[in-house]
């Protein structure tokens, strides 16, 4: 298997862009998904795929990657974007999946 | 719309089993993929298996292999995780999950499963 990294917390101003990061050697195969999640809340699925926004989701999320790290960017982040952000993708053996620990976000 | 329930945690003892079901709604459920992840208190989320559309194959994490069996029933929707042999880490909020292929999209609420004496 593999692991996925990701910053404990990021803080940004309203309104501001804030860039939350995942590294790990199987992204350089395979896609990260992100997911959004608020206390007591089950995860909610934000960017899939190269860039992918689910129906529902805010054209302020949006997905990125290179190399071996796989970023999501909030552009003009709202106060309702408070939450944690978990990275995921397959492992470098392809058949499980992993998933990073978790950015805390916090919007001042 | 699509409706993931999980049902079956509760508090066991180590070494104990336990059953969780999920029972899905608003889409083709013999289409998909289904998955399960779970969150230990105020940890990150952890995969811990996922089974194909036909339950043609399995997988599972290294830390469930051997005492965690998914299996599902596409007459009746629903996905179950058998869970033997359990111990204290296995502690965690159970989320029942949509897909394993490409992406997981839909999770239900979860169900709380607590090991201890």
């Amino acid at each position: 298997s593999s692991e996925l990294t990701q910053d404990p917390a990021v803080s940004v101003a309203l309104g501001q862009t804030v860039r939350i990061t995942c590294q790990g050697d199987s992204l350089r195969s395979y896609s990260a998904n992100w997911y959004q999640q608020k206390p007591g809340q089950a995860p909610v699925l934000v960017i899939y795929g190269k860039n992918k926004r689910p129906s529902g989701i805010p054209d302020r999320f949006s997905g990125s990657s290179s190399g071996n790290t796989a970023s999501l960017t909030i552009t003009g982040a709202q106060a309702e974007d408070e939450a944690d952000y978990s990275c995921n993708s397959r492992d470098t053996s392809g058949n499980h999946w992993v998933f990073g620990g978790g950015t805390k976000l916090t919007v001042l | 719309q699509v409706q993931l329930v999980e049902s079956g945690g509760g508090l066991v003892k180590p070494g104990g089993s336990l059953r969780l079901s999920c029972a899905a709604s608003g889409f083709t459920f013999s289409d998909y993929y289904m998955s399960w992840i779970r969150q230990a208190p105020g940890k990150g989320l952890e995969w811990v298996s996922y089974i194909g559309s036909s339950s043609s194959f399995t997988y599972y994490a290294d830390s469930v292999k051997g005492r965690f069996t998914i299996s599902r029933d596409n007459a009746k929707n629903s996905l179950y995780l058998q869970m033997n042999s359990l111990r204290a880490e296995d502690t965690a909020v159970y989320y029942c999950a949509r897909g394993g292929d490409t992406s997981i999209d839909y999770w239900g609420q979860g169900t709380l499963v607590t090991v201890s004496s």
